[in-house]
């Protein structure tokens, strides 16, 4: 199965900073790489799918790039609303998996 | 509005079987893959499996095949996981899901 690390495990930030998360995969998986963003007691919320497009209504300060086995997630000008979890899931091959996380928390 | 609201959760004791349910609204149910994924309470997130819209294929992670199954019932808009031979690594939040839209989730806690 395809193995996906995230880094960093957690972030301190501030409020207007930029961050960049990053999910490495262990074998090629093309741009089938989505991100997902979990505030807590909430279900997971889509963010970037197909690696780097914005799902509906997700504001432009979220970026997605990457292809193969590097993926990153940039935040830039960070809000309090994007303090959260941040997952990658990949769905390249089955079974699909996720990152263990990258938890964006406040300085 | 797409909703997906799952049930059935609860308390269980090793060993047990359980089956979720999901009710879905809001989309033309027969026309989409569906999948069940869950969080344990250290917040991993474990893909389960998903099935395709007219139930006739399935595609499950390796480690779950032999005790979990997904199934459909299209007319009920009601998608199905049946869990057998709980274990405590069961214990977690399972959540519906139709990409981009996940139900609120249910949970299941395997104790004895």
């Amino acid at each position: 199965e395809t193995v996906m690390t995230q880094s960093p495990t957690s972030m301190s930030t501030s409020i207007g900073e930029r961050v960049t998360l990053n999910c490495k995969a262990s074998q090629s998986v093309g741009i089938n790489v989505d991100w997902y963003q979990q505030t807590p007691g909430q279900s997971p919320k889509l963010l970037i799918y197909g690696a780097s497009n914005r799902h509906t209504g997700v504001p432009d300060r979220f970026t997605g790039s990457g292809f193969g086995r590097d993926f990153t997630l940039t935040i830039s000008n960070v809000e309090a609303e994007d303090l959260a979890v941040y997952y990658c899931l990949q769905y390249g091959s089955i079974p699909y998996t996720f990152g263990a996380g990258t938890k964006l928390e406040l300085k | 509005e797409v909703q997906l609201v799952e049930s059935g959760g609860g308390l269980v004791q090793p060993g047990a079987s359980l089956k979720l349910s999901c009710v879905a609204s809001g989309f033309t149910f027969s026309d989409y893959w569906m999948s069940w994924v869950r969080q344990t309470p250290g917040k991993t997130m474990e893909w389960i499996g998903d099935i395709k819209y007219d139930g006739s294929y399935t595609n499950y992670a390796p480690s779950l095949k032999n005790r979990f199954t997904i199934s459909r019932d299209n007319a009920k808009s009601t998608l199905y996981l049946q869990m057998s031979n709980v274990r405590s690594e069961d214990t977690a939040t399972y959540y519906c899901t139709r990409s981009p839209h996940w139900g609120q989730g249910v949970m299941v806690t395997v104790s004895s």
